[in-house]
């Protein structure tokens, strides 16, 4: 159990085009999901928490309006990169927290296989 | 603000030797502290993790970490290395829960000698 789906895995675009990625809790309810991004050869940077049917709360110094972050069930998150640019070309991971309540019995954080994303 | 410290960007070692990965962390308390790996292109895989108790943890794949408060370090141990265990590893903590915002290091490059 405790599954985390990210969908694309891959996808690449031209600048100026939006991105939507979406991460699923495939047998297990998750009332938060995270967003992080990686640049090559570097750490995970926490982007944003996003809680099921409420606006999403993002780290300092990232675009709100630029990473776009719906929570609409249990179940699926969705960031949508928009007007993409090279710089925001990267790794993405997002992790779904599995409350108490969510069908698995433990509070604790799984992370997706995460989406690479290449804007030429 | 809660920090996470690994000193070794990367680290080559012999396949049957011993290993030990270093993280130090910044925080009033104690938090969740927890080793990940990421083979390359991959997602995040739990190795271990601890909040409380026993201060030498078990993890998957034979590794093992000791809290230690004094020196507020969290050391990954291995006795034995496998060419598969060459990856990416992170050490990471949360303020709160294991379900809270974690909080990674900056990651230590693991490469195996044949």
């Amino acid at each position: 159990g405790a599954v985390v789906s990210q969908h694309p895995s891959w996808v690449i675009c031209k600048s100026g085009t939006s991105v939507k990625i979406e991460c699923r809790s495939l047998d297990f309810q998750a009332t938060t999901m995270f967003w992080y991004r990686q640049f090559p050869k570097q750490s995970l940077m926490l982007m944003a928490t996003s809680n099921e049917g409420s606006k999403a709360t993002y780290e300092q110094g990232v675009e709100k309006d630029k990473f776009l972050i719906n929570h609409a069930s249990l179940t699926l998150s969705t960031l949508t990169v928009t007007s993409a640019h090279p710089e925001d070309s990267s790794f993405y991971i997002c992790s779904a927290r599995a409350g108490l309540a969510g069908g698995i019995g433990t509070d604790t954080q799984y992370f997706g296989p995460g989406t690479r994303l290449t804007v030429l | 603000a809660q920090s996470v410290t690994q000193p070794d960007i990367h680290i080559t070692v012999s396949e049957g030797a011993s290993l030990e990965l270093r993280c130090n962390y910044s925080y009033g308390a104690t938090p969740y502290l927890f080793w990940y790996v990421q083979s390359p292109g991959q997602g995040l895989q739990l190795l271990l993790k601890y909040f409380s108790g026993d201060t030498l943890v078990q993890g998957i794949k034979g590794f093992e970490a000791e809290f230690k408060r004094s020196q507020s370090s969290f050391n990954l141990r291995k006795p034995s290395v496998h060419w598969s265990d060459a990856a990416e590893y992170f050490c990471a903590v949360a303020p709160y829960s294991s379900a809270s915002k974690i909080i990674f290091g900056s990651g230590t490059r693991l490469s195996i000698r044949p």
